[in-house]
């Protein structure tokens, strides 16, 4: 089956670090973009990262210097790692597969919250 | 950044009727050399990711129903919903993905059944 699972989330303090994982399966792995993508509770999607194929990483400037990404293509996962957490970090972390710039499919997403 | 704003932000339509929804980016996400507008349309369910249905502004992905369709260009794009079913009652958005790498979304309309 064609699908990406997020791992990782959970509850940490503000300052606090947590690393998020995602498994893709069913798919040439190592030949797609893979972006994170955050959602707060009733907000719209905020992308937060890209590895691309070739381990090039990218980031808007709310996490640059706070979030690396990072792929293992021998073990079709992405991850990301969060530093100095914020509480407007809060929000559910997808993982989305790139094709042409768009993202054509979706993990379920992982809960994080950040609070004291 | 390249801001994308949504209108209505809900709308009730009554099933099988046509429901439409409006995008407008803060700059045109037209690239001449192709002539293709970077735009892509989301539902996304209540517990659910987004789902991918409409790529380069009015290109349907595949298994999407055909009462879904895209239309538009430059900064102005629409979203068409033809004789709305009940299982059509999510929130919507617009993504662009011609200012990467700085991908940006809407900020949704949902669709409500009157």
């Amino acid at each position: 089956e064609v699908q990406l699972v997020e791992s990782g989330g959970g509850l940490v303090q503000p300052g606090g670090s947590l690393r998020l994982s995602c498994a893709a399966s069913g798919f040439a792995f190592s030949s797609y973009d893979i972006h994170w993508v955050r959602q707060a509770t009733g907000r719209s999607p905020e992308w937060v990262s890209c590895i691309g194929t070739e381990a090039d990483t990218f980031y808007p400037g709310s996490v640059k210097g706070r979030f690396t990404i990072s792929r293992e293509n021998a073990k079709d996962s992405v991850y990301l790692q969060m530093n100095s957490l914020r509480v407007g970090d809060t929000g559910v972390y997808y993982c989305a597969r790139g094709r042409g710039g768009y993202f054509d499919l979706w993990g379920r997403g992982t809960l994080v919250t950040v609070s004291s | 950044d390249i801001v994308m704003t949504q209108s209505p932000d809900s709308l009730a339509v009554s099933l099988g009727e046509r429901a439409t929804i409006n995008c407008k980016s803060s700059q045109s996400v037209l690239y001449s050399s192709n002539n293709k507008n970077y735009l892509a349309w989301y539902q996304q369910k209540p517990g659910q990711p987004p789902k991918l249905l409409i790529y380069w502004a009015s290109t349907r992905e595949s298994g999407v129903p055909d009462r879904f369709s895209g239309s538009g260009s430059g900064t102005d794009f629409t979203l068409t919903i033809s004789g709305l079913q009940a299982e059509d009652m999510a929130v919507y958005y617009c993504q662009q993905y011609y200012n990467t790498p700085l991908w940006t979304f809407g900020q949704g309309t949902k669709v409500e059944i009157k």
